[in-house]
């Protein structure tokens, strides 16, 4: 149980193009996902916290308007990356938790983007 | 500041050469201490949750222990297959909104 699923899992652009990456729980509903950022041999950079039908909140440095997160259903949150830049380019990684306090975070196999 | 350090950074072990890893925390009260494994290009995987000092969990050829101010990650006789970076991360008491702090990971690789 406890599956979730992001897509694409690669995916390349050229500068100045938005590209959006889903993110689902299948087995389970997620009011709450989060959305990660991961480089080369780093840890996990937390970017913001998607919460279902209110507004995202967004880590210290994080550019909202850059990086949009929607979190319409119970299942689905997605993040955009717009005008994306060369900079851009990182591995996308999203995880949801169940609801039951201290349920651990289970993530999605990651998007790695390109921009090019 | 809450803070995760995980070492070494990285490990190389013969197949069936038993090893730890260590993650040392800093946290104002702990709810929750997390053991995931992530192998290359894809998201971490959930291995363990420890919540009080003195608490052990078993899976395989791992086990995770934890203490006051650290946590182990024994590995028994691993094999090749165990070859993954392990992430370890906590969560605060005074964390509502569930945000994880993750250490830098310790990259594993069992030799044949």
């Amino acid at each position: 149980g406890a599956v979730v699923s992001q897509h694409p899992s690669w995916v390349i652009c050229k500068s100045g193009t938005s590209v959006k990456i889903e993110c689902r729980s299948l087995d389970f509903q997620a009011t709450t996902m989060f959305w990660y950022r991961q480089f080369p041999k780093q840890s996990l950079m937390l970017m913001a916290t998607s919460n279902e039908g209110s507004k995202a909140t967004y880590e210290q440095g994080v550019e909202k308007d850059k990086f949009l997160i929607n979190h319409a259903s119970l299942t689905l949150s997605t993040l955009t990356v717009t005008s994306a830049h060369p900079e851009d380019s990182s591995f996308y990684i999203c995880s949801a938790r169940e609801g039951r306090d201290n349920s651990p975070l289970h993530f999605g196999n990651g998007t790695r983007l390109t921009v090019t | 500041e809450d803070q995760v350090t995980q070492s070494p950074e990285a490990l190389r072990l013969q197949e069936g050469e038993s090893s730890s890893l260590n993650c040392s925390y800093t946290v104002s009260g702990l709810r929750g201490l997390f053991w995931y494994r992530q192998d290359p290009g894809k998201g971490p995987e959930f291995l363990f949750t420890l919540y009080s000092a003195g608490e052990e969990k078993e899976k395989e050829r791992l086990k995770a222990t934890l203490t006051k101010k650290e946590s182990f990650l024994h590995i028994t006789a691993p094999k090749p297959e165990d070859s993954a970076t392990y992430l370890c991360a906590v969560r605060g008491l005074m964390d509502s909104s569930y945000k994880l702090i993750f250490g830098s990971g310790t990259r594993l690789l069992v030799r044949p």
